[in-house]
């Protein structure tokens, strides 16, 4: 079983839709919860942290953290064809000791 | 300030060639983080230091991946003898190393073995 788990996609959505992104982890020790963007030939760029149970919103996008489930995931809101481009899910899984793994990443394009 | 900055940008060697990949991250960052990425995967955890020492290095694939880092700042990784599937795009990140710090990353240095 992987770390941290995404489903790879392509997630298409219509511009102006909600896109729903998903994250398991395996290790009940994960503290620290991150999601990055990463458009296509650079590098990723944060966009949300989160770190206890429940919702944490910043703009258009929430992200929500569900520890008895193992579960992490983020919603925009008001989808952009500028949104479209991979979501990286990261967990600190040593519990705070900053080892910090990625998922392999959803693919989001939204359909103008 | 500066961001994290990566050097060179890219990268190619001929198959066993010894090569150097160097990171300078962001001042005042104690942690510094090497990732390997390859076309449509998620970045692979190699190794990270807190200060000069390496707080985790289980993610080196094998002995012929080493990293330093002598000063606390700029690190250094070294592949030697590359192979083709050395290939890949490898990422520095640094963070502030307390607590739930995000990782800011590096523009990466594209790596071709030849």
């Amino acid at each position: 079983q992987k770390e941290v788990e995404q489903n790879s996609g392509p997630l298409s959505v219509p511009e102006g839709a909600i896109a729903s992104l998903n994250c398991t982890y395996s290790d009940r020790v994960s503290q620290s919860f991150f999601w990055y963007r990463q458009y296509s030939g650079k590098s990723p760029e944060l966009i949300m942290s989160i770190y206890s149970n429940g919702d944490k919103e910043d703009g258009r996008f929430t992200a929500q953290l569900n520890k008895a489930s193992q579960y992490v995931s983020l919603l925009i809101r008001d989808s952009q064809p500028s949104d479209s481009a991979t979501y990286l899910c990261a967990v600190d899984i040593s519990g705070g000791y900053q080892k910090v793994t990625f998922g392999t990443g959803t693919k989001l394009q939204v359909i103008p | 300030g500066a961001g994290v900055s990566q050097t060179p940008s890219n990268k190619v060697t001929e198959k066993g060639k010894y090569v150097e990949l160097r990171c300078d991250p962001i001042s005042g960052h104690t942690a510094l983080y090497w990732y390997r990425q390859s076309l449509g995967q998620g970045p692979e955890f190699l190794i990270y230091f807190q200060g000069t020492g390496a707080a985790d290095d289980s993610g080196l694939p094998n002995d012929r991946f080493f990293a330093v880092r002598p000063e606390g700042s700029v690190s250094t990784l070294k592949i030697q003898r590359t192979e083709r599937g050395d290939s890949a795009v490898y990422l520095c990140a640094s963070s502030l190393g307390q607590g739930a710090s995000p990782l800011h990353f590096g523009n990466g240095t594209r790596l071709t073995v030849t």
